[in-house]
């Protein structure tokens, strides 16, 4: 599985754009690029993914570099329950051998 | 529709004892996978299991084991604890296996072994 590289923390003011960004310069063809985030003693949970083109669901946008080795989260107008580690990781398009792999992620604080 | 559930949510056990947690997945996910978040190791993979057969299995030794079930509810074993199995255990459920189709996660289980 390819590696990912994220800063591991990262202040953002409430009411801005929080922009989360991710490496993951040995990506492969088939590997698609997944966010998740953790609250703290709480399970991930699911933001976004995307394979080369650019996303964008109700809670965030996935900007990903056209050769594909790095990406950008973006939650549009962080609030205070946005605090939590965000996870970037690849996973491959290979039926049978396929799993997440977390990395250690980038814990995010939204201030005041 | 109910989202992940895992019981118990905590559990305190000891040294050479064996412990069994349950993971029920939403409802028409066929897709379970296992987890174990620890402070210094992260999230790491355990196993994955997909219409009552093991997929995939994560670099973890053969103390951890599962199934699954008819109904798609899974259980984890651990046999003979040892203190470095505290941790959370996470269980996350999908449609069907692949990268296509995200994983939702349940709260989790956090075990204590003294």
């Amino acid at each position: 599985d390819a590696k990912t590289t994220q800063p591991p923390s990262m202040d953002c003011a409430e009411g801005r754009a929080a922009n989360l960004p991710c490496n993951h310069s040995t990506i492969s063809g088939n590997e698609y690029v997944y966010w998740y985030r953790q609250i703290h003693s709480q399970g991930p949970q699911y933001i976004i993914h995307g394979l080369k083109n650019n996303e964008t669901n109700e809670m965030a946008s996935l900007i990903i570099t056209e050769d594909r080795k790095s990406s950008t989260l973006i939650l549009p107008h962080a609030t205070l329950r946005d605090t939590a580690v965000y996870y970037c990781i690849v996973r491959v398009d290979d039926f049978g051998n396929e799993k997440l792999t977390f990395g250690t992620g980038t814990r995010l604080t939204i201030i005041p | 529709k109910a989202g992940v559930t895992q019981t118990p949510r905590y559990l305190i056990k000891t040294r050479g004892q064996q412990v069994t947690l349950s993971c029920s997945p939403i409802s028409g996910h066929r897709s379970v996978s296992w987890y174990q978040q620890t402070p210094g190791q992260g999230l790491q993979f355990l196993f994955e299991y997909f219409s009552e057969t093991q997929r995939n299995k994560g670099n973890f030794p053969g103390r951890f084991s599962g199934r699954q079930f008819s109904n798609s509810r899974s259980e984890m074993n651990v046999s003979t604890l040892e203190l470095g199995d505290s941790a959370l255990y996470l269980c996350a459920s999908s449609s069907t296996p692949g990268p296509y189709n995200e994983q939702f996660f349940g709260p989790g289980t956090r075990l204590t072994v003294l």
